[in-house]
């Protein structure tokens, strides 16, 4: 199966400043030259998992434009642009471009 | 809007199995499949298997092949995920999340499971 690690680990960050999430894969997301299946996922606390960004780069129905994806083949990478209260939780990146879908370890992030 | 619901918490012994159901609202059920996903306590996220609600078809993590059966009631918009022999390494709580034009773009609100003699 395909391994999905993330970096850092945690995160702490002062609100209105930047933040950025490194995600790897053990192996290419791109389809055929066709789609990348990659995604983000945020968990705030308490709460189930909210799609952010699908396909690397795009900002699923209702995410902020602060949020940006960005990467390609096995690299990738989610931005904050300005990290609000609200942002805080665990975000996760996930695989789907074969079963069984897999995920990161999680980021958390809190604020300082 | 659409909405997953799933049914409440359980606690059940080791060797038991647990049924957990994942209701529907808000869409046509059968337009999308659906997915599960558990989170056991300090672990990520591990994806279990999924079902196409139109014909029932399913697929499964091997890591659960042989222990879990996802069904689905489409007259009741229901989706259910059933593990047996549940050890302790099974206390986690466990999603319903629907599979639309995006994966996993809505999730249930988690049932958590307890194994525990």
């Amino acid at each position: 199966e395909i391994v999905m690690t993330q970096t850092p680990l945690s995160l702490s960050v002062t609100p209105g400043q930047p933040a950025s999430i490194s995600c790897k894969s053990s192996q290419s997301l791109l389809q055929s030259g066709r789609k990348t299946y990659l995604y983000w996922y945020l968990q705030k606390p308490g709460q189930p998992p909210q799609l952010l960004i699908y396909e690397v780069s795009n900002r699923f129905s209702g995410v902020p434009d602060r949020f940006s994806g960005s990467g390609s083949g096995t690299d990738f990478t989610l931005k904050i642009s300005r990290v609000e209260a609200e942002d805080v939780g665990v975000y996760y990146c996930m695989q789907s471009i074969e079963l069984p879908f897999t995920f990161g370890p999680g980021t958390k992030v809190d604020i300082k | 809007q659409v909405q997953l619901v799933q049914s409440g918490a359980e606690v059940k012994k080791p060797g038991a199995s647990v049924k957990v159901s994942c209701t529907a609202s808000g869409y046509t059920f059968t337009t999308y499949a659906i997915h599960w996903v558990r989170q056991a306590p300090g672990q990520r996220l591990e994806w279990m298997g999924w079902i196409n609600t139109v014909n029932g078809n399913t697929k499964y993590s091997q890591k659960f092949q042989g222990r879990v059966t996802i069904s689905r009631d489409t007259s009741a918009s229901t989706a259910y995920m059933e593990l047996s022999s549940l050890t302790s390494e099974d206390t986690a709580v466990y999603y319903c999340a629907r599979y639309s034009s995006v994966p996993l773009d809505d999730w249930g609100q988690g049932t958590l499971v307890t194994v525990s003699s």
